[in-house]
């Protein structure tokens, strides 16, 4: 089945410790996105690749970066992680940007000691 | 600032009954509304679209309605099965931002037999 893969589920990581979460995909789709959901909160884009081209959320914090080496795969990685950036951290891919919809991987939960 | 409002947390129906989620916005630039529907431990899923140029889309059980005048759509889910207990997200795109959705915080939806 063609899907969006978050590896690992859940992921604990040392203050300050940097930390790389990864997503790959075998739908082929241009976009993928990577969204930060905290509890009881909405989903919140944090930036997107269209094919190579990264586009940033004016509010995403310059401790989190994206790197895409290739359609399939795309990584985030948080610098220097703190407490307030424990949350579930969601990939997702579309086949164009615009109407088609998102596919979302299972996620992966990070904790901050 | 929350543009996508689901003031709802959660909502409980009959098995067989009508469930009705709500989903109001703010931002009159929306011009795309998507439902996703989320079972605990794996990433949303899309359920159902609309665009701002409809009132009603269809889709088997699942009917979403706009009213643009009032800035408000509602997921109209006949009849309800247990299997629909999940949270569901509205989530909404603004004209010319092609690939950002905004989310709302979601209504959890408990079918009770």
């Amino acid at each position: 089945d063609a899907m969006v893969i978050q590896n690992p589920r859940y992921q604990v990581t040392q203050f300050g410790k940097p930390v790389t979460l990864s997503c790959s995909q075998t739908l082929n789709h241009n976009v993928m996105y990577w969204y930060q959901q905290k509890s009881s909160q909405a989903p919140k884009l944090l930036f997107h690749y269209y094919d190579k081209d990264f586009n940033n959320e004016a509010d995403t914090p310059d401790n989190f970066q994206s790197r895409r080496p290739n359609t399939s795969f795309c990584f985030l990685d948080i610098r220097s992680p703190g407490l307030g950036d424990a949350a579930m951290y969601l990939c997702a891919t579309s086949v164009e940007a615009g109407v088609s919809p998102l596919h979302f991987g299972n996620g992966t939960r990070l904790t901050v000691t | 600032d929350q543009q996508v409002k689901q003031n709802s947390p959660s909502l409980s129906v009959q098995e067989g009954r009508i469930s009705i989620l709500n989903c109001d916005y703010t931002n009159s630039m929306f011009d795309y509304f998507l439902w996703y529907k989320k079972y605990p431990a794996e990433g949303p899923t899309f359920l159902i679209s609309i665009s701002s140029i409809k009132d009603k889309n269809e889709d088997g059980r699942f009917t979403v309605f706009l009213n643009k005048s009032a800035k408000h759509l509602s997921l109209h889910i006949v009849p309800s099965q247990p299997g629909d207990s999940a949270v569901y997200f509205c989530a909404a795109r603004e004209t010319g931002t092609a690939s950002k959705l905004t989310f709302g915080t979601g209504t959890r939806l408990q079918v009770t037999l």
